[in-house]
């Protein structure tokens, strides 16, 4: 199985704040990276897929990067509405998920 | 609009079986796979399987392999999960979700609202 681990596990910041999230793959799995948002009682809510692509209605301040095993996703001026967990899943080989970061306010 | 609507919290005795339901609208059910992921407190989102709506092909992760089953039923654009020998492990929130392949590979682009299973004695 691949496994995914993302750094920080919790990260505290301010509205306006640029924010940064980095998930790596225990191998290479090419592009085949997606993002999630998962606000407290909700389902995960898709952002990027395939390392880079802004899924449709989803705001330019999020945006992805990488491939092979080191990805990031960057928040590029914080707003209260994005203030939840973020997880990044592999879909190169079955459906793995990252273990997860908390953004929280600061 | 894509709709995902799963059936309600279920409360099941260790041993015990649970058949979760998960009604598609706004598109057509048969062109796309459903996929299973829970969510048990504090872990983080495990995949456990698909099933193809248009054949009833099905694929587990090797986790759940022999407990759980997959169907769907294309005259009501409903897909299930049931989930046997039950223990308090697998207390958790199961999701269904929609794969899109927005190139050769697919993720999921839309999601049910999620079903509670608690298990307890």
């Amino acid at each position: 199985d691949i496994q995914m681990t993302q750094s920080p596990s919790t990260l505290s910041a301010s509205v306006g704040d640029r924010v940064t999230i980095t998930c790596r793959a225990s191998q290479s799995i090419s592009s085949w990276l997606a993002w999630y948002q998962q606000k407290p009682g909700k389902a995960p809510h898709l952002l990027i897929y395939k390392a880079s692509s802004l899924q449709s209605g989803v705001p330019s301040r999020f945006s992805g990067s990488g491939s092979g095993t080191e990805f990031t996703l960057t928040i590029s001026s914080l707003q209260p509405d994005d203030f939840a967990t973020y997880y990044c899943q592999q879909y190169n080989s079955y459906w793995t998920f990252g273990q997860g970061t908390k953004v929280e306010i600061k | 609009q894509v709709q995902l609507v799963q059936s309600g919290a279920e409360v099941k005795k260790p041993g015990a079986s649970v058949k979760v339901s998960c009604k598609a609208s706004g598109y057509t059910f048969t062109n796309y796979l459903i996929h299973w992921v829970r969510q048990a407190p504090g872990q983080r989102l495990e995949w456990m399987g698909w099933v193809n709506t248009g054949n009833g092909n099905t694929k587990y992760s090797q986790k759940f392999q022999g407990r759980v089953t997959n169907t769907r039923d294309t005259s009501a654009s409903t897909a299930y999960m049931e989930l046997s020998s039950l223990r308090s492990e697998d207390t958790a929130i199961y999701y269904c979700a929609r794969l899109y392949y927005f190139d050769s590979s697919g993720t999921f682009d839309s999601w049910g609202q999620g079903t509670l299973v608690t298990v307890s004695s």
